[in-house]
């Protein structure tokens, strides 16, 4: 079935670091992929997507590409800052009768020192 | 547009007590879900549903029941509430299955 593999946090990083939270999939066919942020005490929110294989999703300087040979969509931003401290999920959609909700993974909680 | 909204934000209930989280969505909404985070963890589908009177058991069903007879509202109900219920609640929406689910901001429930 389907599957998403986050990598295990948390990570803790200095503000203007690099940061890459690894995420890779298993699923049928070439679904769309998803991030998500969910911030201290809220709800999740949609980060960034991908609809197909190469394409680029950004958004508040987060960048993810859709990496169909090696089935992952690794979320990068090129500096950080204290207000993302926050717990990235990585999720794929439904692949077969679309009846059921997003699978996601366990989550990667990023802390940022300032 | 108020997107998804969930009442209340905390409750605390006793073993064996009853209670419904209400959830509203005003986008028209056919795909509504119900997940449960515990702390520290992903999160896990309790049920979902895919239009008004048609509803389906997720991951961890066992002591929760839903019910939608409109498309706006999705209530989860816990009967006899136990400890292992103590979570945070969130319910979702999503236009289609494939698209993104909008989230709204949890009920966190503690059963003491």
């Amino acid at each position: 079935g389907d599957s998403v593999t986050q990598m295990e946090g948390p990570v803790t990083l200095s503000e203007e670091a690099f940061l890459t939270i690894n995420c890779t999939y298993t699923a049928t066919g070439y679904p769309s992929l998803f991030w998500y942020v969910q911030y201290p005490g809220e709800g999740l929110q949609l980060l960034l997507k991908a609809t197909k294989a190469d394409d680029k999703g950004s958004n508040k300087g987060f960048e993810a590409t859709y990496r169909k040979e090696t089935t992952s969509f690794h979320l990068e931003k090129g500096s950080v800052q204290v207000s993302d401290s926050a717990v990235y999920f990585c999720a794929l959609p439904p692949m077969d009768t679309g009846r059921r909700a997003l699978t996601f993974g366990s989550g990667t909680r990023l802390q940022v020192q300032p | 547009n108020a997107g998804v909204t969930q009442t209340p934000k905390f409750r605390i209930l006793k073993i064996g007590q009853s209670m419904t989280l209400q959830c509203t969505q005003d986008m028209n909404h056919n795909y509504m879900y119900w997940y449960r985070q515990d702390p520290g963890m992903g999160l896990k589908l309790i049920y979902y549903s895919v239009g008004a009177g048609i509803t389906d058991k997720g991951e961890v069903p066992n002591g929760y029941n839903v019910s939608r007879s409109t498309t706006e509202d999705f209530p989860l109900r816990l009967e006899l509430a136990a400890p292992s219920q103590t979570s945070v609640y969130f319910c979702a929406s999503s236009s289609r299955p494939g698209n993104e689910q909008f989230f709204g901001p949890g009920t966190r429930l503690t059963v003491l």
